[in-house]
C-alpha cells in the first residue's frame, strides 16, 4: 500500500524556520518525482514546489522562491522542504503527493497519491 | 506561469443532477490536465489525468473532456458523496498550478 506520511509541522513565529519531512512506503520512490502542494485555511490548493526523480532539478512557486528549498534523500524514502523566513501567508496545510514524470518512455499517473497534510502557522 | 480558470466558482444542484464545471488554461497544454475532488479537512482525491482517462475506482459518472486550452469535467448522475469542491490542475510544465476550485452544494 502507498503512503505519504508527513510530519514537521507547527507554530512559528514570522521570520522563523520549520523543516518539513515526508516519508514515503509502498512504491519505488527513487523512480518519481514529487512535489510539495498547500492550501491556506478556507482558500484553494496551491501548489509550492518540486523536484526530481534524483533530485537533480528543483522547482518553485514565485511565492517561496529564495525562501523555500526542496530535497530528498532516496536511500531513505524521504522528501524534505526546509522553509525560511516564514510569512502569514505561509500558513496552511502542507501537503507531499507524488508528481507527473516519464522515464524510458513510460510516463506515470499525476498526483495519483497524496500525504494527509501537516499544518503549518506561522503567527507571533 | 499558466493560468487555470474555473467555473463557476460554486453552484448548487440536485443528487441527479448532471452537472458540468469548465476548466481554462492560458495557454496550451494539451491533455495535460487533471480534476481532483476534495472534501473538508481531507487530501484531493485524483479523479481524472491526461484530460480524459478515469483513475482507477472513480465511478463512470465522472468523466472529462477537453484539449488544448479548453476543458470539463461532467457528472452524469451527482450522487449525495459528490457534493465536494473539484480543482483542476495542469502537469504540463512547472510551475503546476491549479484553478481556484469550484464548490458543488447541495440545493
Amino acid at each position: 500500500e502507498v503512503q505519504l506520511l508527513e510530519s514537521g509541522g507547527g507554530l512559528v513565529q514570522p521570520g522563523g524556520s520549520l523543516r518539513l519531512s515526508c516519508a514515503a512506503s509502498g512504491f519505488t520512490f527513487s523512480s518519481y518525482a514529487m512535489s510539495w502542494v498547500r492550501q491556506a485555511p478556507g482558500k484553494g490548493l496551491e501548489w509550492v514546489s518540486g523536484i526530481s526523480d534524483s533530485g537533480d532539478t528543483t522547482y518553485y512557486a514565485d511565492s517561496v522562491k529564495g525562501r523555500f528549498t526542496i530535497s530528498r534523500d532516496n536511500s531513505k524514502n524521504t522528501l524534505y522542504l526546509q522553509m525560511n523566513s516564514l510569512r502569514a501567508e505561509d500558513t496552511a496545510v502542507y501537503y507531499c503527493a507524488k508528481d507527473y514524470s516519464c522515464s524510458g518512455g513510460t510516463c506515470y499517473i499525476p498526483f495519483d497519491y497524496w500525504g494527509q497534510g501537516t499544518l503549518v502557522t506561522v503567527s507571533s | 506561469a499558466i493560468r487555470m480558470t474555473q467555473s463557476p466558482s460554486s453552484f448548487s444542484a440536485s443528487t441527479g443532477d448532471r452537472v458540468t464545471i469548465t476548466c481554462r488554461a492560458s495557454q496550451g497544454i494539451s491533455s495535460y490536465l487533471a480534476w481532483y475532488q476534495q472534501n473538508p479537512g481531507k487530501a484531493p482525491k485524483l479523479l481524472i489525468f491526461a484530460a480524459s482517462t478515469l483513475q482507477s475506482g472513480v465511478p463512470s459518472r465522472f468523466s472529462g473532456s477537453g484539449s488544448g486550452t479548453d476543458f470539463t469535467l461532467t457528472i452524469s448522475c451527482l450522487q449525495s458523496e459528490d457534493f465536494a469542491t473539484y480543482y483542476c490542475q495542469q502537469y504540463y510544465s512547472y510551475p503546476r498550478t491549479f484553478g481556484q476550485g469550484t464548490k458543488v452544494e447541495i440545493k
